[in-house]
């Protein structure tokens, strides 16, 4: 199995550009997340879904969309990129369980100039 | 949300245990203990969680206190493919499961030296 898979590795953008970060996962987890992680911030929740068709906003959704339309997908959207949208995005996924743990994917590190 | 509190850095040698704590003061009586590491370059990876009891997999120990504000992280016998920052998380398993959002804090980074 290939776990989470995130493309690309690494990208960089001007700003205003747009494009898609990609998340496959093979495990038919129903939940799946975008985090951003930044240096000194930890790792922040941007967007989640809890089945296909389903998104809801994390704590820093401003400037991303996201949709579910497969189990096996959850693809994040920047659509106009700004420089405070460098960081390192990570991918996630569990189990229906209470207490599954995410499994997350290698990220995308994002440069935005 | 509970909020947990752990050291930003620590340092041991190889092969010999890791104590690594977090206090969560302020946790509820539902909430799971999890931890998670990042090695670098890498996603962060589950490690191990608990409720009360002291919980041991292939990967480490969990020893949780009795009042449950506080718990420690054991790591055996370190190698250096241990050095990674650990997340120490409270996980809300009271409410709706849609809203179970894990917040990773800082983490403790950790070195091991040879």
């Amino acid at each position: 199995n290939a776990g989470v898979t995130q493309t690309p590795k690494f990208q960089v953008l001007k700003t205003g550009q747009s494009m898609t970060l990609q998340c496959a996962q093979d495990m038919n987890h129903e939940y799946m997340s975008w985090y951003r992680q930044d240096p000194g911030m930890g790792l922040r929740l941007i967007h989640y879904s809890v089945g296909a068709g389903i998104t809801d906003q994390g704590e820093v959704p401003n400037g991303y969309n996201v949709s579910r339309s497969t189990t096996e997908d959850f693809p994040l959207r920047l659509l106009s990129a700004a420089p405070s949208q460098t960081s390192v995005y990570f991918c996630a996924s569990r189990n229906r369980g209470r207490n599954s743990p995410l499994h997350f994917g290698n990220g995308t590190r994002l440069t935005v100039t | 949300d509970a909020k947990t509190t752990q050291p930003n850095s620590m340092e041991s040698n190889e092969e010999e245990p890791v104590h690594l704590p977090c206090n969560h003061s302020t946790i509820s009586g539902t909430d799971y203990i999890h931890w998670y590491r990042q090695l670098p370059s890498q996603g962060p990876e589950y490690v191990i969680h608990g409720l009360t009891s002291n919980v041991n997999n292939r990967m480490a120990s969990l020893a949780i206190a009795e009042d449950r504000k506080s718990s420690t992280l054991i790591l055996h016998r370190a190698t250096l493919r241990d050095a990674a920052v650990y997340y120490c998380i409270l996980r809300d398993t009271q409410h709706t499961e849609g809203a179970q959002k894990l917040v990773f804090g800082q983490g403790t980074r950790l070195t091991i030296n040879p």
